[in-house]
């Protein structure tokens, strides 16, 4: 299978840095997404990284390394509405799989 | 323009019923995806249809379950009979291509099975 790793859980402070990690298997990998998902809602679209880099959009910035098998999610100025969880998902030949997510929560 | 459309948002059933969800693509789209979401188990791809065609099934549960795409932009999932092990969240979702592209998650619909 396609394994996915990501931490469960990340704690920061409101104006904070946070970088949540993912790894997968790098066999047959086409591109990686990263979804939020607020709890009692469905996940929506963050970034989708398909060469290695670093892909920025406003406060979120995604990160690739293909050889590393190897993504985070970097999130600045944290504010509390980003409480949620961040689902990192991998691209392989006709099938997108999903992470378990990582559950962030910001405190004041 | 709307989004992926679901029916109905909540649903609440007995043991042995049947059940029946819905969902409506983006216009446009081609691709359509039926996921299970549970505390225990995350996220889970049930089916997968690219032009009305399925094309991984390999995540549905059990015989219990079925998927059809009628039309180009209508899907259903069906549960017969409903067991209490498949409460979940069920989320439909739509893309333009194919399953590596860009997903569009519909609202979800939030299954009690008593």
């Amino acid at each position: 299978g396609q394994n996915i790793d990501q931490p469960t859980e990340m704690t920061a402070t409101e104006g904070a840095i946070v970088q949540i990690n993912c790894t997968y298997q790098t066999s047959g990998f086409n591109g990686l997404f990263w979804y939020q998902q607020h709890a009692g809602e469905a996940p929506t679209f963050l970034s989708y990284n398909v060469l290695d880099g670093l892909e920025e959009k406003g406060r979120f910035s995604s990160f690739l390394s293909r050889s590393k098998g190897y993504s985070y999610l970097l999130l600045k100025e944290l504010q509390m509405k980003d409480s949620a969880s961040y689902l990192c998902a991998v691209s392989y030949p006709r099938q997108l799989t999903f992470g378990s997510g990582t559950q962030l929560t910001v405190l004041p | 323009d709307a989004g992926v459309i679901q029916s109905p948002r909540h649903e609440v059933t007995e043991m042995g019923q049947e059940v029946t969800l819905r969902c409506k693509l983006i216009s446009g789209h081609n691709s359509l995806f039926w996921y299970r979401q549970t505390m225990m188990r995350g996220l889970e791809l049930l089916i997968y249809f690219n032009n009305n065609v399925p094309i991984d099934d390999s995540g549905m549960p059990e015989d219990r379950f079925s998927a059809k795409m009628p039309n180009a932009s209508f899907s259903t999932l069906k549960i017969q009979p409903s067991e209490p092990r498949d409460s979940a969240v069920y989320f439909c979702a739509s893309s333009p291509g194919q399953a590596q592209e860009t997903q569009y998650f519909g609202p979800g619909t939030r299954l009690l099975v008593l």
